[in-house]
């Protein structure tokens, strides 16, 4: 059964660059479609982009077009989410879940979050 | 502000049957599929439905979606207080080739 595991919690500067981890162990890859969503404090989920099933390619939610990127090493079964310029606003519980299907919002399973705080 | 709709909060009684509406628009919900997904607190998400209807392993029987237009539902039956939790839907919006991802606002489910 396929886990996901992320790298721990992180405290960042206004005008830096986050980099999360999230390795996947207990399956079989062939390709790692990943996606990543967070969630603010209080708030609900949001969709930042992932790596398309079958695909391969990245894409991304518009209102992070340009201060996000994703990636997936197979190699290692481990996938990336680096963000920069961060902002007060980017504080959240950031998870990695696998993506099922391309054109769809079948995420499963999920990592267990990592927490990342902006503040000076 | 999100694109999928849900109702902030919904509550039952334990052993009775709950509804979720997620409504959304003929890019998202109407041609594409529709995935749940419960939140307990303080942990992840976790897959509930998808492909609007499909349970994934696991899940019980008494977790069941459907869609209609652009619309969709979660149905929960049998209600116990573990079910308390958030609830989100999500869709694709958009065509194959150039889209995204949507979620609802999520709605809080109390057991009363």
């Amino acid at each position: 059964q396929v886990q996901l595991v992320q790298s721990g919690a992180e405290v960042k500067r206004p005008g830096s660059s986050l980099k999360v981890s999230c390795k996947a162990s207990g399956g079989t890859f062939s390709s790692f479609p990943i996606t990543w969503v967070r969630q603010a404090p209080g708030k609900g989920l949001e969709w930042m982009g992932g790596i398309i099933p079958v695909f391969g390619t990245p894409t991304y939610a518009q209102k992070f077009q340009g201060r996000v990127t994703i990636v997936a090493d197979e190699s290692t079964n481990t996938g990336y989410m680096e963000l920069s310029n961060l902002r007060s606003e980017d504080t959240a519980v950031y998870y990695c879940a696998r993506w099922i299907a391309a054109a769809s919002a079948w995420f499963d399973p999920w990592g267990q979050g990592t927490l990342v705080t902006v503040s000076s | 502000q999100s694109v999928l709709t849900q109702p902030p909060s919904v509550s039952a009684a334990p052993g009775q049957k709950v509804t979720i509406s997620c409504s959304g628009s003929i890019s998202n919900i109407g041609n594409n599929y529709v995935s749940w997904y419960q939140q307990l607190p303080g942990t992840a998400p976790t897959l509930l439905i998808y492909d609007t209807s499909k349970r994934p392993s696991g899940i019980p029987d008494r977790f069941s979606g459907s869609k209609s237009g652009t619309s969709a539902t979660l149905a929960i039956t049998g209600l116990q207080t573990g079910d308390e939790a958030d609830y989100y839907c999500g869709s694709w919006d958009g065509d194959l080739s150039a889209g995204h991802v949507l979620f609802g606002g999520g709605t809080k489910l109390t057991v009363l």
